[in-house]
């Protein structure tokens, strides 16, 4: 199957810091990625849409300033958490779409990386 | 928010059991997927459903989609050890996933 690449799986940041999480596809190229937040026992959380060569779509109540998405190529979106503090401490996952399917049509799965686990000390 | 609603939100059987997992959703949708998540790792896609099928087989897994309810089940026949993980159902159409259950299956 199909494969994305995150990274890195964990990373631990002073507060104040920013941490960069990199998301790619490797085997395919994908138009849209998404983020996704989840703390421990909790569903995933959708926090913005990725679009390749455009802004990302962000969900309510999600910082853009906060979690800048950078989605430059065809096969990698970006996450950075910008001067972090101690409650952004999470599991951060991305997924990708690959390129022409869209959402609601006939979509196949969405493909995930293994995540990147966030400690804001 | 998220869409979906699973129940229950944890779930332990013995091996060799069967493990029945519901969810809801709020709006209407073209497809809605099933998806399991080992701890601290990422997501792996289970079985698509579209809204006009009402069942899906796949191995040991059946779904089932109620569009006037809303609703989907996930049935794991057979249960081993190895299938203890957390499930999410989603919504095709948003992405959206649901609380998930947490099954454990004892061995």
């Amino acid at each position: 199957g199909a494969v994305v690449s995150q990274h890195p799986s964990w990373v631990i940041c002073k507060s104040g810091t920013s941490v960069k999480i990199e998301c790619r596809s490797l085997d395919f190229q994908a138009t849209t990625m998404f983020w996704y937040r989840q703390f421990p026992k909790q569903s995933l959380m959708l926090m913005a849409t990725s679009n390749e060569g455009s802004k990302a779509t962000y969900e309510q109540g999600v910082e853009k300033d906060k979690f800048l998405i950078n989605h430059a190529s065809l096969t990698l979106s970006t996450l950075t958490v910008t001067s972090a503090h101690p409650e952004d401490s999470s599991f951060y996952i991305c997924s990708a779409m690959p390129l022409g399917l869209a959402l609601g049509g006939d979509t196949g799965e969405l493909f995930f990386g293994e995540g990147s686990r966030l400690t804001v000390l | 928010s998220q869409q979906g609603e699973e129940d229950p939100q944890a779930l332990s059987i013995q091996e060799g059991e069967n493990a029945t997992m519901n969810c809801s959703y709020k709006t209407s949708i073209n497809n809605l997927q099933w998806y399991r998540q080992n701890s601290g790792r990422g997501l792996v896609h289970l079985i698509l459903i579209r809204s006009n099928e009402r069942e899906k087989h796949s191995g040991r897994l059946r779904v089932t989609l109620d569009t006037s309810k809303k609703s989907s089940s996930l049935l794991i026949t057979a249960s081993r050890a190895a299938d203890t993980a957390s499930y999410f159902c989603a919504t095709v159409d948003d992405m959206r996933f649901g609380a998930g259950t947490r099954l454990t299956v004892k061995p």
